[in-house]
């Protein structure tokens, strides 16, 4: 079935380092790709996403590019803040539903001050 | 973005009981989403709702066990039925957002089952 592997599982940096956490997915037909914050206790955030018809897209400090050939997505962090510390997940659309996600297993991000 | 409230914000069950859990949005959306995340997990997608007709279940969830109902665009529920320890987890609805461009989570319900 399809599936979408995340690594790495941790993630430690020292404050204003830049943090890297790159995922991939297997079904084709998959157009969407959201980036989630979730810290403890809270719902998983949006952050940012990219379509398949953009190659980056950038937010202040995130960004995300994506390589449909070898499907493959990244998030990255410049700058990091102690408040960037939390799980991270990547997902992508079954299909053309971007509704309907396969998430990967998740990042704990730690920010050390 | 869409504002997505959810009830109960959590609650503790006895086995083989059943609760429901209810998924109102401040606007209309087509389909609504329900996701699993067990304890220290990532997010599985358990079906899609859509108003005025069956949800669509995923593979390993069936109707019997998490009964969905979608009585108009603002509203929808999910049942967990004959609960277990195993079904302790926190259940998010989903919905996309007011230009369908992006999808966003309700607060979650957080069931533990004793």
């Amino acid at each position: 079935g399809e599936n979408v592997e995340q690594h790495p599982s941790t993630l430690s940096v020292q404050e204003g380092d830049s943090a890297v956490i790159k995922c991939t997915y297997s079904d084709s037909a998959s157009n969407y790709f959201p980036w989630y914050k979730q810290e403890l206790g809270k719902r998983p955030q949006l952050i940012i996403d990219i379509r398949s018809n953009v190659g980056e897209k950038k937010d202040q400090r995130i960004a995300v590019t994506l390589n449909k050939t070898a499907k493959h997505f990244s998030l990255h962090i410049t700058e990091t803040q102690p408040e960037d510390s939390a799980v991270y997940f990547c997902a992508a659309s079954r299909g053309g539903s971007q509704g309907n996600l396969i998430f990967g297993k998740g990042t704990k991000l730690s920010v050390k001050p | 973005s869409a504002v997505i409230s959810q009830k109960p914000s959590r609650d503790i069950c006895q086995r083989g009981t059943s609760l429901t859990i209810q998924c109102q949005v401040d606007s209309q959306v087509t389909m609504m989403f329900w996701y699993r995340q067990q304890p220290g997990q990532s997010l599985t997608l358990i079906a899609t709702a859509n108003q005025g007709s069956e949800a669509t279940y995923e593979s390993g969830f069936v109707i019997d066990k998490f009964p969905i109902s979608r009585p108009n665009l603002t509203f929808s529920t999910l049942t967990v039925s004959n609960m277990s320890p195993e079904d302790s987890s926190i259940y998010l609805c989903s919905v996309e957002g007011p230009r369908r461009d992006t999808q966003y989570f309700g607060p979650g319900t957080r069931l533990t089952v004793l």
